[in-house]
This record gives structure tokens, sequence and C-alpha cells, in this order.
């Protein structure tokens, strides 16, 4: 069962805020929200993550539903080296560790 | 920066072929991972490691094996590869379990079985 769904891709124009939603309706309280981004032919890098509060660094911010069951990851302002598939992921603790639950993820294209 | 590292890029095999995909850390993290990547599936956990020569499966592990002899080195082995394991392979690592124990990935290794 996936943990997460997000569109399968969306456009933003460069300069503008890129807004990528993603739900996760059966999330459990102790369970963060990841989010990742992957280059074409590279490792995921990591972005933000959270748990019910909001959060922001220096490369986008997260906004968490109070209700925790959906987010979305802002990219204020987009540039072309944003184009990438975004990942939104569950981290789920089990007895010998966290688990990362990746979905397919949202491939946005920065347009000129 | 951490830095993790895959001993290939690119690697072609033929079936029935016993292959090592070697992943090393440099940053003295606990947990390594091991995941494949394909077409319309995402980021698939095989198995993962909390500890040297501890493992656990993951999602999909049939068809494979992992070691962890030394805590920066974790192995994944196809003991004899398929034509269906031909998929991009990612090793990543994380501090022990916490609050922030972000995963950090390698480059990945595309695995062409023929």
């Amino acid at each position: 069962d996936a943990k997460t769904t997000q569109p399968p891709s969306m456009d933003c124009a460069e300069g503008r805020a890129a807004n990528l939603p993603c739900n996760h309706s059966t999330i459990s309280g102790n369970e963060y929200v990841y989010w990742y981004r992957q280059i074409h032919s590279q490792g995921p890098q990591y972005i933000i993550h959270g748990l019910k509060n909001n959060e922001t660094n220096e490369m986008a911010s997260l906004i968490i539903t109070e209700d925790r069951k959906s987010s979305t990851l802002i990219l204020p302002h987009a540039t072309l080296r944003d184009t990438a598939v975004y990942y939104c992921i569950v981290r789920v603790p089990t007895n010998t560790g966290n688990q990362f639950y990746f979905g397919t993820g949202t491939s946005l294209t920065v347009i000129p | 920066d951490v830095k993790v590292t895959q001993s290939s890029r690119y690697l072609v095999k033929r079936t029935g072929e016993k292959v090592f995909l070697e992943c090393v850390q440099d940053m003295d993290h606990e947990n390594m991972f091991w995941y494949r990547q394909d077409p319309g599936l995402g980021l698939r956990l095989i198995y993962f490691s909390y500890d040297v020569k501890m493992k656990e499966k993951g999602d999909i592990p049939e068809g494979y094996s992992v070691s962890r002899e030394k805590k920066e080195r974790f192995s994944l082995i196809l003991e004899s590869a398929s034509t269906n394991q031909t998929s991009m392979y990612l090793c990543a690592s994380s501090p022990l379990q916490g609050g922030t124990d972000t995963q950090y990935f390698g480059p990945g290794t595309r695995l062409t079985v023929l």
C-alpha cells in the first residue's frame, strides 16, 4: 500500500513559486514527512522534513495540514536547476530503525 | 560533507552471473540501505543494515542478499542475476535513529542483465 500519493508531473514558470502537493492520509502520529528530490542521473537529495509544524530552510518550506493528512512543499522562487523528480516520503519507526517509504514522485519542470 | 560512493555507475552482466554491488560511506553512519529504482515504481527498499553484521529485509528482498562486515561498507549481492533485476540500484546511509536521520544517497549503479 502506498503511504503517499503525488501528482505525476507539474510545470512551473521560472521565478514563480512551485507548490508540490502530497497526500498521506494514513500517516500515524509518530511518522515524519520527508521530501527529497532527484535530479537526472544523480541520487536523491534531502530537502526538508517535518512532523506537524510548518518548517522552512534555505531550500524550501513545508506546510503540513493540521490533521497531518497532507502536505505541500514550496520552492519560493523556482529556477531551471530545480527541474527534478520530487519525492514525498513517510518515515516509519520500526524496532530496528526507521524505514523510508518513497512514492513515485512528482516530476517538476521549470519553464523559462 | 557526507560522501556515499558506489563501485560502478554502469554494469552489464549476463543471466546467471553472481553480481556484487559495493557501497562505501565516510561519515561513520550506523544505518545503510539498498534500494532499487524502476520507472513508475519509485524507490523500493531491498535491505537495510543498522549495524555491522546486522541486516533486515526491506520490501523486495527476494533474489538478493547483503553483507556488512565493516561499518563503512554495505554490499548487495545478486546470487544468480536475472533479467528482471535490470534496474538502477541506490545505496544510502544515515546516522543512528533519531529525529533527523536524513538519508544520504550515492550516485547509483545502473545494472543491465542480458
